[in-house]
Formats: C-alpha cells, sequence, structure tokens
C-alpha cells in the first residue's frame, strides 16, 4: 500500500528553528511536496523535490533522500504566523498525488 | 484571476438529498481536482480531469460523479448524500506538463450531512 507518515502536532518557540519529517512508502515516485494549511483554509503551495538534496526559499528549506524514502520541511526564524498544518505529498507512478495527514505546528511566545 | 472558485461555502444537507458543488478556474488550467479532507486526515482525491471532457476515478469516487464540459468548470455532484460524505471538500486545479507543477487550490466546502 502507499503510505505517507508525519509527526501528528509538534510545538516550537518563536525565533527558533523547527524540522518537520516525512517519511513514504509510494509505488513509484514522481516528486514530493510541501504544502501549507492555516486552520480553515486551503493548502498553498511551500515547496517541490524530485532530486536528492537540500532545496532553500527564504526561512523555508526542503530536503529529499529517495533511497531512504524521507523528507524534511525546515522553518528558521520562526513567527507566530506559521502557526499551521504542514502537509507532505508524493506523485506516485500514476502521476496522483499521495498526502500525508499533515503535521500541526503550534508556535509559542 | 480570481484562481479557484468554490461554492457554496458551506451547506448542510439531509440524508438522502443531493447537490453540486461548483468549481471554477480562471487560470486556463488543463488539470483539475476534487478532494476531500476529514479532520486530522488527508486529502484524498475523489476524482479528477486531465481537460475538457475528461474526468477519471480517484481513490475515494463512490457516492459522487462529476463532469467536465469546459476547462473552467469541474462541477461535484453528490447523490443520496450520506452522513460518512461530511466532510470539507476542495477543488483544485494545476497546468499541464511533468509531476513539478503545484495545485492551487478553491477556498473549500463545508459539508455536513445530518
Amino acid at each position: 500500500g502507499q503510505n505517507i507518515d508525519q509527526p501528528t502536532e509538534m510545538t516550537a518557540t518563536e525565533g527558533a528553528i523547527v524540522q518537520i519529517n516525512c517519511t513514504y512508502q509510494t509505488s513509484g515516485f514522481n516528486g514530493l511536496f510541501w504544502y501549507q494549511q492555516h486552520a480553515g483554509e486551503a493548502p498553498t503551495f511551500l515547496s517541490y523535490n524530485v532530486l536528492d538534496g537540500l532545496e532553500e526559499k527564504g526561512r523555508f528549506s526542503s530536503f529529499l533522500s529517495r533511497s531512504k524514502g524521507y523528507s524534511y520541511l525546515l522553518l528558521k526564524e520562526l513567527q507566530m504566523k506559521d502557526s499551521a498544518s504542514y502537509l507532505c505529498a508524493v506523485t506516485d507512478s500514476n502521476y496522483q498525488l499521495i498526502w500525508g495527514a499533515g503535521t500541526k505546528l503550534i508556535i509559542k511566545p | 484571476n480570481a484562481g479557484v472558485t468554490q461554492t457554496p461555502k458551506f451547506r448542510i444537507l439531509k440524508i438522502g438529498q443531493s447537490m453540486t458543488l461548483q468549481c471554477t478556474q480562471d487560470m486556463n488550467h488543463n488539470y483539475m481536482y476534487w478532494y476531500r479532507q476529514d479532520p486530522g486526515m488527508g486529502l484524498k482525491l475523489i476524482y479528477y480531469s486531465v481537460g475538457a471532457g475528461i474526468t477519471d476515478k480517484g481513490e475515494v469516487p463512490n457516492g459522487y460523479n462529476v463532469s467536465r464540459s469546459t476547462t473552467e468548470d469541474f462541477p461535484l455532484r453528490l447523490e443520496l448524500a450520506a452522513p460518512s460524505q461530511t466532510s470539507v471538500y476542495f477543488c483544485a486545479s494545476s497546468p499541464p506538463g511533468d509531476s513539478s507543477y503545484e495545485q492551487y487550490f478553491g477556498p473549500g466546502t463545508r459539508l455536513t450531512v445530518t
């Protein structure tokens, strides 16, 4: 079966750094996405990885290891507005997105 | 551009009723998708379309139907609503091409079936 695992919830302090992990087992791999979803809102795109390594975009970075079926999203200089759920999604061999349940990130002052 | 719009935002249905969730995008995207998201769960693909006149089932199509007569519109039909269909429904679209293109989401429809 296809499976994506993320921690259910994480807590971090404003100004700190947090790493959200994602492991996946899918039928094929054609890329991995990270989306941000604020409570009651739609998901919005954060990053895309298809090759191994780190992609940096401002305060957010995303890492991929295809051999390990593993990715992480790194958020630096945390702000209160970063409180949201972070969804990991993998494009499988049929080019369909398989979604993880999301990690709810709580930022404390 | 308005992006992806969905109506209604909220709806309460009685068991056995039917309704259509509307979705429109003005970005000329070929690909469109319908997802449902249950509390604490990931998005589940209901149906998708790669262009006008073409639709295909996703992971959880039972109890739903779709049509795609134009590039812009992708309505989702619920027949004989059941409590298990209580969920938040998101429509999304993306450009054609390789798998690297992000999906753009509408604001969602919150449906309760009682």
